[in-house]
């Protein structure tokens, strides 16, 4: 059974950078996609953007310029940093399993860190 | 980008009848393929999304059988027959066909 869990500072300054890292277990990085996802307090879902296995990448472009995704396959980590946070980024970080181009599916989440931007 | 619409955005049911939540895309999500690239989660209160039905119509592994998804195109529908209590939550809408991936926002799903 995959399992996913994030990590990283629950509390981070305006104009700092936010980073997180998911640890998978239970499973292979490969063949799959690696998403980061967030939350806004009472807000639905925003696609962060997606790593593969292979190390490529892919972010949404409301963020492209603030966002990096990475990947250390020997220790079944991906990572995300958000450079010059303000509070709108203030929210629920999940990381997620995506399935890609066989069902689009994001068949595992994990259980999501929240993230507080304030001075 | 693809925007995704959903109604209603609150649905309070009673336990035992069924309850219908449309989602629609601003465009196709009908792959060349011939399968709509269109998912469903639930949030339970307090948990992360879970999957539903992928790729339109099919249930994800453990999803009891009174879930179904259908549609085409831009137009899908998500119906739970003999809603139980523990279908309480909000329901998504994503679509997986081109990035960035979009949601919809969310029916909340209330139990009378």
């Amino acid at each position: 059974q995959v399992q996913l869990q994030e990590s990283g500072p629950g509390l981070v300054k305006p104009s700092e950078t936010l980073s997180l890292t998911c640890t998978m277990s239970g499973g292979s990085m490969s063949p799959y996609y690696w998403d980061w996802i967030r939350q806004s307090p009472g807000k639905g879902l925003e696609w962060i953007g997606y790593i593969s296995y292979s190390g490529s990448t892919k972010y949404n472009p409301s963020l492209n310029s603030r966002v990096t995704i990475s990947v250390d396959t020997a220790k079944n980590q991906f990572s995300l940093k958000l450079r010059s946070v303000t509070a709108a980024d203030t929210a629920v970080y999940y990381c997620a399993r995506w399935l890609g181009g066989s069902s689009g599916a994001h068949d595992y989440w994990g259980q999501g860190t929240l993230v507080t931007v304030s001075p | 980008e693809i925007a995704m619409t959903q109604s209603p955005l609150s649905l309070p049911v009673t336990p035992g009848e069924s309850a219908s939540i449309s989602c629609r895309s601003s465009q196709s999500l009908l792959h060349s393929s011939g399968v709509n690239y269109l998912n469903w989660y639930l949030q339970k209160p307090g948990q992360s999304p879970q999957l539903l039905i992928f790729l339109g119509s099919n249930r994800a592994s453990g999803v009891p059988d009174r879930f179904s998804g259908s549609g085409s195109v831009t137009d899908f529908t998500l119906k739970i027959s003999r809603v139980e209590p523990e279908d309480a939550g909000v329901y998504y809408c994503m679509q997986p066909l081109q990035t960035p991936l979009t949601f919809g926002p969310g029916t909340k799903v209330e139990i009378k």
